[in-house]
């Protein structure tokens, strides 16, 4: 089975704090992504990445970064956090193999991030 | 306009019931279609792929409607553990993965 992890189940941090995120997946899948899922909005993509070093905006990637060093690991970063951050936020991770089997994604159990 | 759009509820079903959802997206050209179920407080997890006219597993039916732009999701005979969020998904396969989430529709299947 596909394994995603992120770091925290929960977070509450300060308006300004520098917040990471960690997520983890063990399938040696290619695409990672990172969510925000609001009540009424759904799921916003963040920032995607398809290779290790390689990073593209998604919709809403305005207040946030990323990194990918390793192909197993990508981190969502918030350099100055704001109370509209606060949010569910999602990873997740997919394969890339030129079929149909690299449309599904593997989620993460989320990181609730509040911003006080 | 939104790419994907969902009918939120709630549905409220009684157990044994049937239940359907449906989706529209706006993208003719999107490609790919699934259905991806939420439990409260979890993550999304999914549920059918539909890649053609439709398909079935079990007590769930996923129909594709290209010409009308809609895809729908059947279950038969409710059970307690199908309630809840269900998530119409669709991907229009222009370049890297694309995908779009509609914001769910919530489904209660009552004792």
């Amino acid at each position: 089975d596909v394994k995603v992890t992120q770091s925290s189940r929960y977070l509450v941090k300060r308006t300004g704090e520098k917040v990471f995120l960690e997520c983890v997946q063990d399938m040696d899948h290619e695409n990672m992504f990172w969510y925000r899922q609001d009540p009424g909005l759904g799921l916003r993509l963040i920032y995607f990445s398809y290779d290790v070093k390689m990073k593209e905006k998604g919709d809403i990637p305005e207040g946030y970064s990323v990194s990918r060093e390793k192909k197993e690991r990508f981190s969502l970063i918030l350099e100055s956090a704001s109370t509209n951050q606060t949010s569910m936020y999602l990873c997740a991770s997919s394969l890339m193999d030129g079929t149909f089997r690299a449309d599904t994604q593997y989620f993460g159990p989320g990181t609730r991030l509040t911003v006080l | 306009r939104k790419e994907v759009e969902q009918d939120p509820g709630p549905f409220n079903v009684p157990e044994g019931a049937t239940v359907a959802f449906n989706c529209t997206y706006s993208n003719s050209a999107s490609q790919s279609f699934f259905w991806y179920r939420q439990d409260c407080r979890k993550e999304p997890k999914l549920l059918m792929s539909v890649y053609s006219s439709g398909n079935e597993d079990g007590r769930f039916t996923a129909q594709l409607n290209r010409a009308s732009q809609y895809i729908s999701l059947l279950i038969r005979d409710s059970k307690l553990s199908d309630s809840a969020t269900y998530l119409c998904v669709v991907n229009l396969r222009t370049g890297a993965n694309n995908l779009f989430f509609g914001t769910g529709t919530r489904l209660t299947v009552i004792p």
